[in-house]
């Protein structure tokens, strides 16, 4: 089973700065990684598949990059919808489909 | 719009059964996989299972092995998910989503998800 790691586990940042979360592998997975965005009592919304590809109409400001084993997803001017959680998933190696533990972007 | 829509959560006994449904709208159902995937009260996501779009493959997850069943009629456009032998630690929200084939790689992304049904495994 591979292993998806996320750091940090929570992300302080105050609006209008860069996040990036940190998506780690325990083997490779190529570019077949995706990130999904959550909010409290919402389900995950897709944000980036393939490691770096938008999903429709999601804004710019949100670019995922990486392949083998590290990735990363950068926020470059954090609005005020964009404070929660996210999680990397890769689907290259299963079953298991696995996620990581998740990074919650808070207000600083 | 291209939706999903889970129903058939409930509070049940351990040991008991259930069985959760899900609906897609806006978009040509047996053209595509579809997966459940859950998250316990304040956790991270599961995936649990997933069934290919024709209804002939399916996976699970090991810790819902030999109890959880999928399976799909394509010409009611409905995704099942027939649980039994319910645990304390299946007391989740489930999600059906939608599975897509990213191009360059191939593999497969989940793009649409529904809001959820929730499920309580309790005496």
């Amino acid at each position: 089973e591979i292993v998806m790691t996320q750091s940090p586990a929570t992300l302080s940042v105050s609006p209008g700065e860069r996040a990036t979360l940190s998506c780690r592998a325990s083997q490779s997975i190529n570019s077949d990684l995706a990130w999904y965005q959550q909010k409290p009592g919402q389900p995950p919304r897709l944000l980036i598949y393939g490691a770096s590809t938008r999903a429709t109409g999601i804004p710019a400001r949100f670019s995922g990059s990486g392949s083998g084993t590290e990735f990363s997803l950068t926020i470059s001017s954090l609005q005020s919808e964009d404070f929660a959680m996210y999680y990397c998933q890769q689907y290259n190696q299963w079953p298991p489909e696995t996620f990581g533990g998740g990074t919650k972007v808070e207000i600083k | 719009e291209e939706q999903v829509l889970e129903s058939g959560g409930a509070l049940v006994q351990p040991g008991g059964s259930l069985k959760l449904s899900c609906t897609p709208s806006g978009f040509t159902f047996n053209n595509f996989g579809m997966s459940w995937v859950r998250q316990a009260p304040g956790k991270g996501l599961e995936w649990v299972s997933t069934i290919s779009a024709s209804g002939g493959s399916t996976k699970y997850a090991d810790s819902v092995k030999g109890r959880f069943s999928i399976f799909r009629d394509n010409s009611k456009n409905t995704l099942s998910l027939q649980m039994s032998s319910l645990r304390a630690n299946d007391t989740a929200v489930y999600f059906c989503a939608r599975r897509n084939r990213a191009q360059k790689t191939g593999g497969y992304y989940m793009d649409v998800w529904g809001k959820g049904t929730t499920v309580s495994v309790s005496s």
